[in-house]
């Protein structure tokens, strides 16, 4: 098994631009979620989804969309990039039957 | 919501030494769990814990739900060990997949 693949590892964009950041698992796991990683904020969570065609918002939401198609794919959309999304993102998924938490990676992210 | 915060916010260790990593919760939990980052910034799950005690080689860890804390013990510190630990809880009632985390300790071991 791959785990929790994230891709691309680095990117930087200029602001007002959008794009997509991709994350992927392999082990079937029905809860998927993202978080960004600030200096010194620890890990908060930005969107999450307990299944296919299910997602809900978690603490900083705002400037972000996403969708759950399928069980494997969980991608996170940047609308319009600002600044203040310069961070490092990470994935992360968890079994229906195990509350243990797999991360992927990270998505280090620069918007000047 | 709930508030998970952490002590001490950095720690340094000469190898070989012990330490314990503390993480206060303000929330009743059914899950709570402990990663360690390493300094590459991968997240490693080390144990899920939001009752009682688990140990895994030279680390362990306990929670004590009714007082809300759960400890994290690193025995004979290795350099390997450096890193960001985190304290990671989901309250009760909570959205399934929904982790708050706490700040961190950072942890060196020198040689």
């Amino acid at each position: 098994n791959a785990g929790v693949t994230q891709t691309p590892k680095f990117q930087v964009l200029k602001t007002g631009q959008s794009m997509t950041l991709q994350c992927a698992q392999d082990m079937n796991h029905e809860y998927m979620s993202w978080y960004r990683q600030d200096p010194g904020m620890g890990l908060r969570l930005i969107h999450y989804s307990v299944g296919a065609g299910i997602t809900d918002q978690g603490e900083v939401p705002n400037g972000y969309n996403v969708s759950r198609s399928t069980t494997e794919d969980f991608p996170l959309r940047l609308l319009s990039a600002a600044p203040s999304q310069t961070s490092v993102y990470f994935c992360a998924s968890r079994g229906g039957s195990t509350y243990e938490q797999y991360f992927g990676p990270g998505t280090r992210l620069t918007v000047t | 919501g709930i508030q998970v915060e952490q002590s001490p916010p950095d720690l340094i260790l000469q190898e070989g030494a012990n330490s314990t990593l503390r993480c206060n919760f303000s929330d009743s939990v059914n899950n709570l769990q402990w990663f360690h980052q390493n300094p590459w910034g991968q997240l490693i799950n080390l144990f899920y814990i939001p009752s009682g005690t688990k140990q895994n080689g030279r680390l362990s860890a306990t929670t004590v739900a009714t007082e809300r804390y759960s400890l994290l013990y690193i025995s004979s510190s290795q350099t390997t060990d450096s890193g960001v630990y985190f304290c990671a809880a989901q309250p009760y009632g909570g959205s399934q997949g929904n982790l708050i985390f706490g700040k961190g300790t950072k942890l060196s071991v020198k040689p």
